[in-house]
């Protein structure tokens, strides 16, 4: 099965860090969207690209956040610096971006991030 | 008002019970409907989509009511390993961004 790998699983860092995580869309798919899960708020989308271009990061605090694709095959998403509300798991999806049916998208296993 | 809201549960069951989950969403634009599960410190996994006439994946039905904006899962003769998160999701246009509901949780013992 084709698969959404993103790393690291896990990351532990100290306030005022600077944290990357990083993803690997499936081969083919030119639609990549990040996710951040809490339990207070549960998946909230961050941001989303096509074809590597940003399509929509409303829902990314633009102070301290920052998601590229430097290439088809790598997205990242970088805090900097980190404060401990942002501990939440990450996760990152993609999808085809074209077409109609109703297909959905193939989630990452998520990188989970805790701030102290 | 969230976009997408469903019960919180958690549903305790037996093995064997039929259960029920609804969802209503607030945009009218939207145009695609799916459930989608997550186990306990999983990423969420696609179970079915959803379309106007009902569809069934074996135990699993899915209706959707575009006029009352309504999305209902059925899941028949639970199993143990039924037990998970049960998301409902919308999306506008295809290859927009999926928007999920806070989940609802099921627990099948037996």
């Amino acid at each position: 099965d084709a698969r959404v790998t993103q790393t690291p699983r896990d990351k532990v860092t100290e306030m005022g860090q600077e944290v990357t995580m990083r993803c690997q869309p499936i081969l083919g798919h030119n639609t990549v969207f990040w996710y951040r899960q809490t339990m207070m708020q549960g998946l909230e989308l961050l941001a989303y690209f096509r074809n590597r271009a940003p399509l929509d990061d409303s829902g990314m605090p633009k102070d301290r956040f920052s998601a590229e694709m430097p290439d088809a095959t790598l997205a990242t998403l970088k805090i900097q610096p980190s404060e401990p509300r942002d501990s939440a798991v990450y996760f990152c999806a993609s999808g085809p971006g074209q077409g109609g049916g109703h297909y959905g998208y193939t989630f990452g296993s998520g990188t989970r991030l805790t701030v102290v | 008002r969230k976009e997408v809201e469903q019960d919180p549960g958690p549903f305790n069951v037996p093995e064997g019970a039929t259960v029920a989950f609804n969802c209503t969403y607030s945009n009218s634009a939207s145009q695609s409907f799916f459930w989608y599960r997550q186990d306990c410190r999983k990423e969420p996994k696609l179970l079915m989509s959803v379309y106007s006439s009902g569809n069934e994946d074996g135990r699993f039905t899915a209706q959707l009511n575009r006029a009352s904006q309504y999305i209902s899962l059925l899941i028949r003769d639970s199993k143990l390993s039924d037990s998970a998160t049960y998301l409902c999701v919308v999306r506008g246009q295809a290859g927009t961004a999926l928007i999920f509901g806070k989940g609802t949780t099921l627990s099948v013992s037996s």
